[in-house]
């Protein structure tokens, strides 16, 4: 098991409110990155942050927005919520060296939009 | 932006035998190239990865190729096992390593008894 660790667990939200899903990444990682993976699905690269700011996006528009705080820990927020924006949103932290791309994934936290 | 795609998307076997999935990859600048394994309800979790500069890497049971030429990569298992069964994703990054993982569509290994 790797060291990332993800809050809540699960989320159940209604469309139109907004959500806040937490990342606390693995010691030594100062890197985090946000998927979003649908059922049946592959992971899809949402954005990365590095000291804290966002340092690449994926095709995800502009209500889905993160922060990265001083100890690399950071937060998912998506905002206007819909019903396609159910999934699991995984979270992957790795160091950022020189040669390493290597990112280790956090349990995910499975949202539910009603 | 880059593309992977990844074959087959299902695959069973029996126990002891070889299982092998292939990707493709469409950025030439890729250059590492991870694979995972994601148990029912689990995160995905990094099995072996290889980067641009070899074409070969093994770890115990597990092997992955790269042809940079082809733009394929594959992972191989040998001797499986019932534990070997779940979804592996391959994927690659975006040239530059900017962290960004494009992942294939997954394949559901089942290795039967």
């Amino acid at each position: 098991e790797t060291g990332v660790t993800q809050s809540p667990t699960h989320l159940i939200k209604t469309r139109g409110q907004q959500v806040t899903l937490r990342c606390s990444s693995q010691s030594g990682h100062n890197t985090v990155s946000w998927y979003q993976q649908a059922l049946g699905q592959g992971p899809q690269f949402i954005f990365q942050y590095y000291r804290e700011e966002e340092n690449g996006r994926g095709n995800f528009p502009p209500r889905f927005s993160g922060l990265q705080f001083p100890n690399y820990s950071s937060e998912l927020n998506v905002n206007a919520l819909e019903l396609d924006d159910s999934a699991l949103y995984l979270c992957a932290s790795g160091p950022r060296l020189a040669g390493t791309d290597t990112q280790y994934f956090g349990p995910g936290t499975r949202l539910t939009v009603l | 932006g880059e593309n992977v795609e990844q074959h087959p998307s299902t695959l069973s076997v029996q126990e002891g035998d070889s299982a092998v999935i292939k990707c493709t990859y469409s950025d030439s600048a890729s250059n590492y190239f991870p694979w995972y394994k994601q148990e029912l309800g689990k995160r995905p979790q990094l099995i072996i990865d290889i980067r641009s500069n070899v074409g070969e890497k093994k770890d115990q049971r597990i092997a992955v190729t790269l042809n940079k030429t082809a733009k394929h990569f594959s992972l191989h298992i040998t001797e499986t096992q019932p534990e070997d069964s779940a979804v592996y994703f391959c994927a690659a990054n975006s040239g530059g390593s900017n962290y960004k993982l494009t992942f294939g569509k997954g394949t559901l290994l089942t290795v039967n008894p």
